[in-house]
């Protein structure tokens, strides 16, 4: 199967303090890589779409220059949480999908972020 | 505006009985279909999914769905849950993007 995988599963940090968070596709290319942030006892909230070799793309509301995202290989993509403060907090997951768009989103486990 | 509705928030069943977790949406033309649960601690996993043809679509664990496209609707079941099946469950539809339901939290009493 298509395995992916998130490090660290869990960081803590301290306010003002920047964050990365790895995303790995394991045994397959990832074309795309989706990031996701997910609060407690809510749904995924799509952050943004990444291709590899281009800008990612974020949805509305999500601040670029806080969450830096870079795609740099068709298996790593990264999220850097940046002067991260406590409402930062979150659950968040990453996706990679091989191919076209009605291709299956492999998941990862989830980074849970605690800022102080 | 695209959005996906789960109207259960939680549901409990007891092992054994059926299963049924709503799902309904809005978006401009037919989307692909998805049902994801999530365990403690697990990363999400794909249980069915849905892109043309058949409106009945099997899963995995024993996990089907039927789409009705005049109730824009996609209802996830299973006939007998078994208790490892207490999850998250959650709905979502989209192409490139996908936008993920409220999601429903699945309790089976033994």
């Amino acid at each position: 199967g298509a395995v992916v995988s998130q490090h660290p599963s869990r960081v803590i940090c301290k306010s003002g303090t920047s964050v990365k968070i790895e995303c790995r596709s394991l045994d397959f290319q990832a074309t795309t890589m989706f990031w996701y942030r997910q609060f407690p006892k809510k749904s995924l909230m799509l952050m943004a779409t990444s291709n590899e070799g281009s800008k990612a793309t974020y949805e509305q509301g999500v601040e670029k220059d806080k969450f830096l995202i870079n795609h740099a290989s068709l298996t790593l993509s990264t999220l850097t949480v940046t002067s991260a403060h406590p409402e930062d907090s979150s659950f968040y997951i990453c996706s990679a999908r091989k191919g076209p768009s009605y291709n299956e989103q492999f998941f990862g486990p989830g980074t849970r972020l605690t800022v102080l | 505006a695209q959005s996906v509705t789960q109207p259960d928030i939680h549901i409990t069943v007891s092992e054994g009985a059926s299963l049924e977790l709503r799902c309904n949406y809005s978006y401009g033309a037919t989307p692909y279909l998805f049902w994801y649960v999530q365990s403690p601690g697990q990363g999400l996993q794909l249980l069915l999914k849905y892109f043309s043809g058949d409106t009945l679509v099997q899963g995995i664990k024993g996990f089907e769905a039927e789409f009705k496209r005049s109730q824009s609707s996609f209802n996830l079941r299973k006939p007998s849950v078994h208790w490892s099946d207490a999850a998250e469950y959650f709905c979502a539809v989209g192409y490139d993007k996908v936008i993920f339901g409220p999601g429903t939290s699945l309790s089976v009493i033994p």
